[in-house]
Formats: C-alpha cells, sequence, structure tokens
C-alpha cells in the first residue's frame, strides 16, 4: 500500500490532454513539494516535475505540474505515442522524514 | 553529466546480507545526498534510505532494522548493505542523487533472493 495514492491507470488518444491525479496527507503533499517521473518500460525513473510544478532542462513544455492542498496532478498536453509509461508522484514526509511515492499509473496511448 | 552505477550480486540466498555499491562518475560525490530506492518486479517504487556525503543517514522506518548506507569519498561511491533477506526483497535496486526528489539515477540491477 503506497503512502500516495494515483489512479493505477489513465488513457489517452493522440493530441489530448491528460492529467494523472496524486492524493496525499498532511504530513507531505500537504507541506511539501511534488514531484513526478517517468519510466519507461525497462528503463530507470527520470525526473520529469520538481517542486510542483517546475521542468527540469530537456523535458518538454507539454508536461505540467500543479499542486492544490493535499493534492496533485500531472498534466500532458499533445498526446504523444512515446509518453505511453508509468507516471510515479513522490513527496517528502516529514512523519515518516523520507522520500514517499505514489503506486504509480499506467498512462496508454490508444 | 552525472552518471551512477549500480554493482553487486544479482543472487542473493535468503537470510543473507545484500551488498551493493553505487559508482559515481562525471561529478563528485561531496555537498549532495545520495539515496537507495527499489522496485519489486511489476510493482511501484520505495525509498530505502538516503545519505548525506558527510555521512549522516535516514533510512525507512520499514526497513531501518536491516539497512546500513555508507559513503567513500575517495573512491566516489555509496553503498547499501540489507540484513537478513527474504523473497520479499527480491527487487530492481535503483541508486540516486537527491533527498527529497532524484535528477539522477542509475540504471538499476536486479537483485533475486532465492536458494
Amino acid at each position: 500500500q503506497s503512502v500516495l495514492t494515483q489512479p493505477p491507470s489513465a488513457s489517452g488518444t493522440p493530441g489530448q490532454r491528460v492529467t494523472i491525479s496524486c492524493s496525499g496527507s498532511s504530513s507531505n503533499i500537504g507541506s511539501n513539494t511534488v514531484h513526478w517521473y517517468q519510466q519507461l518500460p525497462g528503463t530507470a525513473p527520470k525526473l520529469l516535475i520538481y517542486n510542483s510544478n517546475q521542468r527540469p532542462s530537456g523535458v518538454p513544455d507539454r508536461f505540467s505540474g500543479s499542486k492544490s492542498g493535499t493534492s496533485a496532478s500531472l498534466a500532458i498536453n499533445g498526446l504523444q505515442s512515446e509518453d505511453e509509461a508509468d507516471y510515479y508522484c513522490a513527496a517528502w514526509d516529514d512523519s515518516l522524514n523520507g522520500q514517499v511515492f505514489g503506486g504509480g499509473a499506467k498512462l496508454t496511448v490508444l | 553529466q552525472v552518471q551512477l552505477q549500480e554493482s553487486g550480486p544479482g543472487l542473493v540466498k535468503p537470510s543473507e546480507t545484500l551488498s551493493l555499491t553505487c559508482t559515481v562518475s562525471g561529478g563528485s560525490i561531496s555537498s549532495y545526498y545520495w539515496s537507495w530506492i527499489r522496485q519489486p518486479p511489476g510493482k511501484g517504487l520505495e525509498w530505502i534510505g538516503t545519505i548525506y556525503y558527510s555521512g549522516s543517514t535516514n533510512y525507512n522506518p520499514s526497513l531501518k532494522s536491516r539497512v546500513t548506507i555508507s559513503v567513500d569519498t575517495s573512491k566516489n561511491q555509496f553503498s547499501l548493505k540489507l540484513s537478513s533477506l527474504t523473497a520479499a526483497d527480491t527487487a530492481v535496486y535503483y541508486c540516486a542523487r537527491g533527498k527529497t526528489y532524484c535528477p539522477f539515477w542509475g540504471q538499476g540491477t536486479l537483485v533475486t533472493v532465492s536458494s
């Protein structure tokens, strides 16, 4: 059972906008920033969004993040076939004094 | 560009201790936090623990009694030891740079616990 809650799956057609939610609590998302990782099959996770809404260099601006209260969302605009991957949210947890992750959402591009 | 590479045995027996090393290249291990994260086959990510280059650590409470993370700045490496292994510890083990988030990851190494 993951500390952060994500839907197990999401889907969309090419060009569409898709959002993936992430729900936590006051000890993690409620008091710290949220980060998102993209994991392509058989590869290590790649940092996609950090500090809730910042994109590392090289990440397309199709990807954006937001946070409100104890929840966060990842939005992907102009969905492309290469976006098909697992997406994980993460945050620092003040009670655990460590990183916590969501269970991951598998994005399928139809 | 910082690169990380995990090394260690791919097969370990139940009740034994797993030892993995992460070698950092393309940058110094100093002035950063370094983490170990694992992923059981077909499942999500689990944070194991984090070490600062100075040696201070914090561990996942669920693993704390079995985990030791250490750093060797002279070799630009940090290491993970996980004791009293069971089949539930079978996972891909990743080393990564960072504490609250990790912009750099190793490719991961699959560790299977089996007799």
